[in-house]
């Protein structure tokens, strides 16, 4: 059973416009959250984080918005480059624990 | 900012074939992690160490092996390679729960 989901497979963006990226999660548990961007053949670069005393963590274009009681995280790329066309994956864990990634949505952006 | 490598970059073998992926870190970090991932896929984890000489087990059932004799090196070994191990194979490391992970650049295998 997958803990955390991202049930968009692909998202298609006009450059320039805003990005918004969906993820969910089933454990309440979850106190850290992150999303890594990927590109093919390569590893997953990090991006930005969120603890879940926080609603809200901004890092130039990047923003997270975590809402806790709807178990739900969302990233808001503003504006959106061609470069940011990728696999972006959410991810969280609890305490010591391992983290647990989302299967991936896949971003292109159209010029 | 990550110092993390992971050798080869690309690897075809035949079946049955012994293999090492190589793994290493110059940032000093106790944990370190493999996953693999196939396209479309989440990144499954399959082993973990927190230390030397500590190696456990991850999520997904794997036939490949771990060890962790130097804090910096972090190998996987594949001792008969399948078609079925075809995907990519990353390594990750961290200093600190709770904080992010650095990735390697991955392992594309492809077991012909």
């Amino acid at each position: 059973d997958q803990q955390v989901k991202q049930n968009s497979p692909s998202l298609s963006v006009q450059e320039g416009r805003i990005s918004i990226l969906n993820c969910d999660y089933t454990n309440s548990m979850f106190d850290y959250f992150l999303w890594y961007k990927k590109y093919p053949a390569e590893g997953p670069t990090f991006l930005i984080s969120i603890s879940s005393i926080k609603d809200k963590n901004e890092d130039g274009r990047f923003t997270v918005f975590l809402n806790k009681s709807a178990k739900h995280l969302s990233l808001h790329i503003v504006p959106s480059q061609p470069g940011d066309s990728a696999v972006y994956f959410c991810a969280a864990s609890v305490g010591d624990d391992k983290i647990i990634f989302g299967k991936g949505t896949r971003l292109h952006i159209l010029p | 900012e990550a110092d993390i490598y992971q050798t080869p970059r690309y690897l075809v073998i035949g079946t049955g074939k012994k293999i090492t992926l190589e793994c290493s870190q110059t940032m000093g970090h106790d944990k370190m992690y493999w996953y693999q991932q196939d396209p479309g896929m989440e990144l499954h984890l399959i082993h973990y160490s927190y230390g030397v000489n500590s190696t456990e087990k991850g999520d997904l059932s794997s036939e490949s092996t771990v060890s962790r004799i130097r804090t910096e090196h972090f190998p996987l070994t594949l001792e008969s390679a399948r078609p079925s191990h075809t995907s990519q194979y990353l390594c990750a490391s961290t200093a600190e729960a709770n904080e992010k992970l650095f990735f390697g650049s991955g392992t594309q295998l492809s077991v012909l």
